[in-house]
C-alpha cells in the first residue's frame, strides 16, 4: 500500500464548478499537510498546509483534515481554466525534513 | 518573499562532463533540499541539509555531490551521469527542518538532459 494514494485523473471540471481533490494515508503519525499545485513543466508551487481537524479556507480554496479516516482534501470553488494543473498531496510523519508526495491528481478546468 | 532560485534552467551534459547545479535562497531559511522528478512522478527527495549539515542523504548515487558552502547557497556537484538522471532537479528550502510544520518552498527547477 502507498503511503499516499491521489487519484491520477484527469479530473475534468467545468469552468465555474467547485473541484474536490482527495488525498488518504497510511501513516496514523502524520502531521502535517500540504497542497502543492504543479503547471506542466514548472516546479511545484505551494497553496495550502493545515495541521488540525477540520477546515481552512484561504481564497478559492479549502484544505480539510480528517485524522480519523486519515484524508485530507482540496476543495477549489470557482474553477478556472487556470486552475489547470496536477495537484501535489504531501505529508510529513515526524520532524525531519522528508516529505511524503502522492502521484499528483492532474486537473483540467474547460471553459 | 518566498523565492528560491536556481540556476542554469536548462542543462545538457555528457556522460563524461563534470557539471554543477546552484541554488540560493535569501529567506533565512536553515533547511535545504535537492529533490528529482521524472516526467509525470511527484519529486524524490534526495538531499537535505540543516545549518550547513548534510543531514539526510536518501541513498543517491556518488555521482551526485552536494554542497552547502554557505546558509544562502546549496550545490549540486554532477559527475559521470547516465541517460536515465535526466530529469527535473529542485531546490527547496524551508525556515528549519526540525518541526513537522516547516513549510518547503521549491525554486523553478534546472532540467537536465544528460546524453
Amino acid at each position: 500500500q502507498k503511503e499516499v494514494e491521489q487519484n491520477s485523473g484527469p479530473l475534468s471540471v467545468p469552468e465555474g464548478a467547485i473541484a474536490s481533490l482527495n488525498c488518504t494515508y497510511s501513516d496514523r503519525g502524520s502531521q502535517s499537510f500540504f497542497w502543492y499545485r504543479q503547471y506542466s513543466g514548472k516546479s511545484p508551487e505551494l497553496i495550502m498546509f493545515i495541521y488540525s481537524n477540520g477546515d481552512k479556507e484561504d481564497g478559492r480554496f479549502t484544505a480539510q483534515l480528517n485524522k480519523a479516516s486519515q484524508y485530507v482534501s482540496l476543495l477549489i470553488r470557482d474553477s478556472q481554466p487556470s486552475d489547470s494543473a496536477t495537484y501535489l498531496c504531501a505529508l510529513k510523519t515526524d520532524s525531519w525534513g522528508k516529505l511524503q508526495f502522492g502521484a499528483g491528481t492532474q486537473v483540467v478546468v474547460t471553459p | 518573499d518566498t523565492e528560491v532560485t536556481q540556476t542554469p534552467k536548462h542543462l545538457v551534459m555528457g556522460m563524461t562532463n563534470k557539471k554543477s547545479l546552484k541554488c540560493e535562497q535569501h529567506m533565512g531559511h536553515r533547511a535545504m533540499y535537492w529533490y528529482k522528478q521524472k516526467a509525470k512522478k511527484p519529486p524524490e527527495l534526495m538531499f537535505v541539509y540543516s545549518y550547513e549539515k548534510l543531514s539526510i542523504n536518501e541513498s543517491v548515487p556518488s555521482r551526485f555531490s552536494p554542497e552547502c558552502p554557505n546558509s544562502s547557497l546549496l550545490n549540486l556537484h554532477l559527475h559521470a551521469l547516465q541517460p536515465e538522471d535526466s530529469a527535473l532537479y529542485l531546490c527547496a528550502s524551508s525556515p528549519a527542518v526540525a518541526g513537522a510544520r516547516e513549510t518547503q518552498y521549491f525554486g523553478p527547477g534546472t532540467r537536465l538532459l544528460v546524453l
